[in-house]
């Protein structure tokens, strides 16, 4: 049974460029979560989706935009990259319906912009 | 305001030894609150899941306290191992029918033979 899934493991990026990282949730899971962790910070939260829609956003602007495909997969996208982006990025799976505690966090995709 | 804070920042200990992280929060209407093991540039892990009704979680070497009344909240390593040393994160959830899940910034424990 695989488990939450991220790719690429590393990426560097040029500031102004645009980034895709990619997520694959836990079998049996459709919803997907996404977080950024600066070093030294604990997780802030981006956004969530579930059917294909974006369901809950966190503080975070416009250039952050996602999406989530019909097999549950999803996709973070990161336009006109700043220096304030280079983190971790994190995606959580979950099942929808059931605690928010039932969730599972890939290993993560670091991301640096120079 | 939501806020999940942890003490202290940082730790070293010696190996074998004991050792106490601390969560204090200010999350309303309170859900649950989980303590992550986050090895540096991993996912988070989770250790303990406790809700309303329980003051005490244990998994392994690992003790988890909620005191919901002060909402405070101890995460107990006993015998510490190289292994233990990694961030330890708070995190604790709103009861708002939606999404509302807090994360501490962590405790970084470094564990020395």
């Amino acid at each position: 049974d695989a488990g939450v899934t991220q790719s690429p493991t590393h990426l560097i990026k040029t500031r102004g460029q645009q980034v895709t990282l990619r997520c694959s949730p836990k079998s049996g899971h459709d919803t997907v979560s996404w977080y950024q962790q600066a070093l030294g910070q604990g997780p802030q939260f981006i956004f969530q989706y579930y059917e294909e829609e974006e369901r809950q956003r966190g503080n975070f602007p416009d250039r952050f935009s996602g999406h989530q495909f019909p097999n549950y997969s999803s996709e973070l996208n990161v336009n006109a990259l700043l220096l304030g982006d280079s983190a971790l990025y994190l995606c959580a799976s979950s099942l929808r319906g059931l605690a928010d505690y039932e969730q599972y966090f890939g290993p993560g995709t670091r991301l640096t912009v120079t | 305001k939501n806020q999940v804070e942890q003490s202290p920042q940082s730790l070293i200990i010696l190996e074998g030894k004991n050792c106490t992280l601390q969560c204090n929060y200010t999350v309303s209407p309170f859900s649950n609150l989980r303590w992550y093991k986050q090895d540096t540039g991993r996912g988070p892990v989770s250790l303990t899941i406790m809700t309303f009704s329980e003051n005490t979680k244990s998994n392994g070497r690992y003790t988890a306290t909620l005191d919901a009344d002060t909402k405070q909240s101890s995460l107990h390593i006993t015998a510490s191992q190289l292994s233990d040393s990694a961030s330890y994160i708070c995190v604790v959830s709103a009861n708002t029918g939606g999404f509302k899940t807090i994360f501490g910034a962590g405790t970084r424990l470094f564990v020395k033979a």
